[in-house]
């Protein structure tokens, strides 16, 4: 398996346009995570999923930001409209079922809204 | 609720030199604990897991942890660092489905 899939690898943006991030998972995990990654907070859970439906999106920090994933193979996180506090590296990352496995992480998205 | 805390946000060592990265956890249920590292530029790679059984866990290049259920702690240690350990270090618990991780420790291996 290629692992955890992220596009872009990097987005520049300006300030209000609508911004989304992809993500296509290990395939058989059935678990998938959104985790945003700062200088000033650290990596932060957003939100994640299991077998396509939303868990717990309380990290979510704002209704700016949306995730959705339509299929197994595939996640988006969307953020309208963006600002300039969103920069940040978004990191995505799956798991297969059991508190025992360890989450699989893809090479992330670099975020800059200008 | 989980949290983890790492005690120290940067680690500056010598090269050969031991090391110890310092995580303390709590949790009001069992949990699983894992340490990953980041190399710049790159996503979490995992290091070592804890499950169950021998509290003393291994990576294949020379990184241990100890779970101490008492201390609440997974310290992670290496008897002697080399320069390509430079990288951010990551714990990490995961109680229930959440994996909650720690601010991270960057180790900076000096010549």
């Amino acid at each position: 398996d290629a692992g955890v899939i992220q596009s872009p690898r990097h987005e520049v943006t300006e300030m209000g346009q609508e911004v989304t991030l992809r993500c296509k998972p290990i395939s058989g995990h059935d678990y998938l995570f959104w985790y945003r990654q700062t200088m000033m907070r650290g990596l932060e859970l957003l939100i994640y999923f299991n077998n396509n439906v939303p868990i717990d999106d309380s990290g979510m920090p704002e209704d700016r930001f949306s995730a959705k994933m339509p299929n197994a193979s595939f996640s988006t996180l969307k953020i309208q409209p963006s600002e300039p506090r969103d920069s940040a590296v978004y990191f995505c990352a799956s798991s297969y079922r059991g508190r025992e496995s360890e989450a699989f992480f893809g090479q992330g998205t670099r975020l800059t809204v200008v | 609720a989980q949290s983890v805390t790492q005690l120290d946000s940067q680690v500056p060592v010598f090269e050969e030199a031991p090391v110890e990265l310092r995580c303390n956890y709590s949790s009001s249920v069992s949990v699983y604990l894992f340490w990953y590292v980041q190399y710049p530029n790159q996503g979490l790679q995992l290091l070592l897991k804890y499950l169950s059984g021998s509290t003393l866990v291994e990576s294949i290049n020379g990184f241990e942890a100890e779970f101490n259920k008492s201390q609440t702690s997974f310290h992670l240690r290496k008897p002697s660092v080399h320069i390509s350990d430079t990288a951010e270090y990551f714990c990490a618990v995961r109680a229930g489905n959440m994996l909650t991780f720690g601010g991270g420790t960057r180790l900076m291996v000096k010549p």
